[in-house]
């Protein structure tokens, strides 16, 4: 099956600095969704772009996404404290979705 | 905002217990998925659940473990007789139709002892 792969795998920024974070995966998807985790918490959904889109945006949220290298950029602007979290692509390839993620990104963001 | 709630949030168990995790998807959605997270690893998929049967599931997914959507609103996981390396933190998750997103559960903390 194929993955998500996400990189880098740990990234430190400072506040109102961007923060960009990529995904990688291995065959044809319906979709890719990015979600958030806070330590030890539940996923919560950012973001879901669709194979036959190639950027969209939602608040400080930018996705891109790039079939034909099979990548996905999430761009986090003008970051904040509270976005300090992990964050992970997920990929859709079935009709079922059954998703299948990446190891994530653990983003830290200092005041 | 409609929200997929688990309980329990956390349950310690001894091994060989059966261990039952409950799940309340958003009331609308038609398909329904259980996935778990080994601390400090990737979220795996489990099994995904859609008129009123199993319509995929994983390796992980053996005999030991079965879904069922037992009235109109919940729906469970039962493992039956649980490992040591059962413990996880498992995830509920639904969507209302192909191709739209999945929302997640805070989880379930599952501890076996």
């Amino acid at each position: 099956s194929q993955q998500g792969e996400e990189d880098p795998q740990a990234l430190s920024i400072q506040e109102g600095e961007n923060a960009t974070m990529n995904c990688s995966y291995k065959t044809s998807i319906n979709n890719l969704q990015w979600y958030r985790q806070n330590s030890g918490r539940g996923l919560v959904h950012l973001i879901l772009i669709r194979s036959n889109e190639r950027e969209k945006h939602s608040g400080r949220l930018r996705v891109t996404l790039d079939t034909s290298k099979k990548s996905s950029s999430l761009l986090i602007t003008a970051s904040r404290a509270a976005d300090t979290a992990s964050y992970f692509c997920a990929t859709d390839d079935s009709g079922y979705s059954t998703l299948t993620f990446g190891k994530g990104t653990m983003l830290l963001v200092s005041p | 905002e409609p929200e997929v709630t688990q309980t329990p949030s956390h349950q310690v168990t001894q091994m060989g217990q059966e261990v039952i995790l409950r799940c309340v998807p958003i009331s609308n959605h038609l398909y329904f998925y259980w996935y778990r997270q080994i601390l400090g690893q990737k979220v795996e998929f489990l099994v995904s659940f859609y008129n009123n049967e199993i319509s995929e599931k994983s390796e992980i997914f053996d005999d030991q473990f079965s879904v069922e959507r037992p009235d109109g609103s919940n729906f469970t996981l039962k493992i039956r007789s649980t490992k040591l390396e059962d413990s996880a933190m498992y995830f509920c998750a639904s969507k209302q139709g192909s191709g739209n997103t999945i929302y997640f559960g805070e989880g379930s903390w599952l501890t076996v002892v």
